[in-house]
């Protein structure tokens, strides 16, 4: 059984670029969730993605966007890069259940170098 | 901000149970305590979660004050692979249940 899957592994983007990462979430999983964490501090909630739609999201600007698609997978897009968007990003996938979401499990992770 | 509080950093030799322990004093009825690890680089890994009764897995025990204000995670026997950051989190399940990680203890096993 795949566990959560991220790519690419590894990005470099120059500031003012856009940069798209992607998420296949744990076999059964419905719910995505990614997560942004700078070096050295744990990882800060962006946002969440149930059926289709975004669910919850945490304090950061609208140049983060995301979507989910039918199969559930996920991608997170981030536009007009700065160098402090720099960091490892974090995919978590869970199962939702009679309006809870169950344990997240995360990916390995993108790590964001922005030049 | 996180709802927890835990120590910076902490040592443990190889062999003996590494005791973590994490204070959530104002945690709600509905909060449950879940326990993650990040191993340098990669991604967090799911340890063990629980809401007032103590829990054990293949992993770790975790240990729930009667008052649910503080909590202990038992790694019963800890190598030299367990060294990571453990994170302490409580957490709202439904409504999304986002997870709010604070710094975390930086645990070291020795030889």
């Amino acid at each position: 059984d795949a566990g959560v899957t991220q790519s690419p592994t590894h990005l470099i983007k120059t500031r003012g670029q856009q940069v798209t990462l992607r998420c296949s979430p744990k076999s059964g999983h419905d719910t995505v969730s990614w997560y942004q964490q700078a070096l050295g501090q744990g990882p800060q909630f962006i946002f969440q993605y149930y059926e289709e739609e975004e669910r919850q999201r945490g304090n950061f600007p609208d140049r983060f966007s995301g979507h989910q698609f039918p199969n559930y997978s996920s991608e997170l897009n981030v536009n007009a890069l700065l160098l402090g968007d720099s960091a490892l990003y974090l995919c978590a996938s869970s199962r939702s259940r009679t309006g809870e979401r169950d344990t997240q499990y995360f990916g390995p992770g993108t790590r964001l170098t922005v030049l | 901000d996180a709802k927890t509080t835990q120590p910076p950093s902490m040592d443990c030799a190889e062999g003996r149970a590494a005791n973590l322990p994490c204070n959530h004093s104002t945690i709600s009825g509905n909060e449950y305590v879940y326990w993650y690890r990040q191993i340098h680089s990669q991604g967090p890994q799911y340890i063990i979660h629980g809401l007032k009764n103590n829990e054990t897995n293949e992993m770790a025990s975790l240990i729930i004050t009667e008052d649910r204000k503080s909590s202990t995670l038992i790694l019963p026997h800890a190598t030299l692979r367990d060294t990571a950051v453990y994170y302490c989190i409580v957490r709202v399940t439904n409504q999304g249940g986002k997870l709010i990680f604070g710094q975390g203890t930086e645990l070291s096993v020795k030889p």
